[in-house]
């Protein structure tokens, strides 16, 4: 139990161009998502929380236009980076905290998504 | 502000015990989680602990909190060459909006 998918695994843009990722929880309901970049050799840095049928939460620093978040339903997280550059280039993890006594203490992480931004 | 901090990297001997240890700083920290990393993939749970315990231990894992020293462990028992990670340490927010403080990571190495 407790899969969390993210598509694509790895996805090549042009400078300019918008970029969708997508995080589902496969087997359970996550009521909060969790939006994550990576630098290679460091450590998570938290981008938003996303919420089911709320606005996101941004963490300081993180442009709110630029990463679009949507929580539609209680299995489907995007996160959409717009007008890409390749400062943008990164690993992006998702995360899903579920419902329940466990589960909602809980983070389970996607298997990431490489972004290159040519 | 909360912070979580980790030694960055560890060396064993396949077949050796491997230690990965953790200091956080807000005493109110719920829960404490170690999560896996292996290369270019997503973070995989190993296990948690409630901050009221003082040991927990699955299989070949074994985590110890020391909730005065803020000190947290984890103890690999038999360390395979496939443990070879990035393992990190993570606090829960305490205000409990569901955010984790992550320790910048430990990379174990495991040598044949």
């Amino acid at each position: 139990g407790a899969v969390v998918s993210q598509h694509p695994s790895w996805v090549i843009c042009k400078s300019g161009t918008s970029v969708k990722i997508e995080c589902r929880s496969l087997d359970f309901q996550a009521t909060t998502m969790f939006w994550y970049r990576q630098f290679p050799k460091q450590s998570l840095m938290l981008m938003a929380t996303s919420n089911e049928g709320s606005k996101a939460t941004y963490e300081q620093g993180v442009e709110k236009d630029k990463f679009l978040i949507n929580h539609a339903s209680l299995t489907l997280s995007t996160l959409t980076v717009t007008s890409a550059h390749p400062e943008d280039s990164s690993f992006y993890i998702c995360s899903a905290r579920g419902t329940g006594v466990v589960f909602r203490e809980t983070q389970y992480f996607g298997p990431g998504t490489r972004l290159l931004v040519l | 502000g909360e912070d979580v901090e980790q030694s960055l990297f560890l060396s064993v001997r396949e077949g050796d015990s491997s230690v990965i240890n953790c200091t956080y700083t807000d005493s109110s920290s719920t829960y404490l989680y170690w999560y896996k990393q292996e290369p270019g993939a997503g973070l995989q749970l190993l296990t948690y602990i409630f901050s009221n315990m003082d040991m927990k231990q699955d299989q070949r894992l074994t985590v110890l909190l020391n909730k005065k020293d803020k000190h947290l462990s984890l103890r690999i028992a038999d360390t395979q060459t496939g443990d070879s990670a990035i393992y990190f340490c993570a606090e829960s927010n305490p205000g409990n909006t569901g955010k984790l403080i992550f320790g910048q990571g430990t990379t174990l190495q495991v040598k044949p």
